[in-house]
């Protein structure tokens, strides 16, 4: 079974606007994190935010923040006035906090175009 | 540098014949991560070294696949009898801590590996 799901394989946003990325994950465990990694053309991963699952107030970090809502299971990316730098592939990933689990499971990614 | 460092950054090799692929994590991070990502996919957990031992390689595909981590810094994947499906971008990430759920990782720029 799919523990990450992004629905929305690609996106075009114009510049300066805001833009939600979906991500919904699938887990029987009550302990675990979530992660948004940003992957430009260069290839590497670069981490943008992460929500732990008893974390009580969204995370935000500068222009990316994260809409946690637990019940639903989805750990939504908000990414505020856009920047055409923030064109890249963003994945969608989670760690279950099991003892000598440490691998992250990532969703299928969204591709984000910003228009000038 | 200050980053993970993968080499080669591009390798092309023939079926069936044999690659190592090197990374170079970030210096004093005990725990090294391989993950592959196939073209328009997230990356797949491959292995996890914790220093000098493979904690887990559940994500191995196959016997053909073997990563060491003899000092517990550099890593190798070498890949035996390379198939065309093995063609994909190898990633490689490192993390100063394990256990702790939040921890992240800091991902190299990969090695894009073609089989021909």
């Amino acid at each position: 079974a799919q523990k990450i799901t992004q629905t929305q394989p690609g996106m075009f946003v114009q510049e300066k606007e805001a833009v939600t990325l979906d991500c919904t994950y699938d887990t029987s465990d009550q302990s675990y994190g979530l992660f948004w990694y940003k992957q430009p053309s260069s290839g590497e991963m670069i981490f943008l935010i992460y929500q732990g699952s008893y974390d009580e107030q969204n995370a935000t970090e500068g222009r990316y923040s994260l809409n946690f809502q637990k019940a639903r299971k989805s750990a939504n990316l908000v990414i505020s006035a856009s920047q055409l730098g923030d064109s890249a592939m963003y994945f969608c990933a989670m760690r279950e906090a099991r003892f000598g689990n440490e691998k992250l499971t990532f969703g299928t990614g969204t591709r984000l175009t910003i228009i000038p | 540098g200050a980053g993970v460092s993968q080499t080669p950054s591009n390798k092309v090799t023939e079926k069936g014949k044999y690659v190592e692929l090197r990374c170079d994590p970030i210096s004093g991070h005990t725990a090294l991560y391989w993950y592959r990502q196939s073209l328009g996919q997230g990356p797949e957990f491959l292995i996890y070294f914790q220093g000098t031992g493979a904690a887990d390689d559940s994500g191995l595909p196959n016997d053909r696949f073997f990563a060491v981590r003899p000092e517990g810094s550099v890593s190798t994947l070498k890949i035996q009898r390379t198939e065309r499906g093995d063609s994909a971008v190898y990633l490689c990430a490192s993390s100063p801590l394990t256990g702790v759920v939040n921890t992240e990782a800091f991902f190299g720029q990969g090695t894009r590996l073609t089989v021909v």
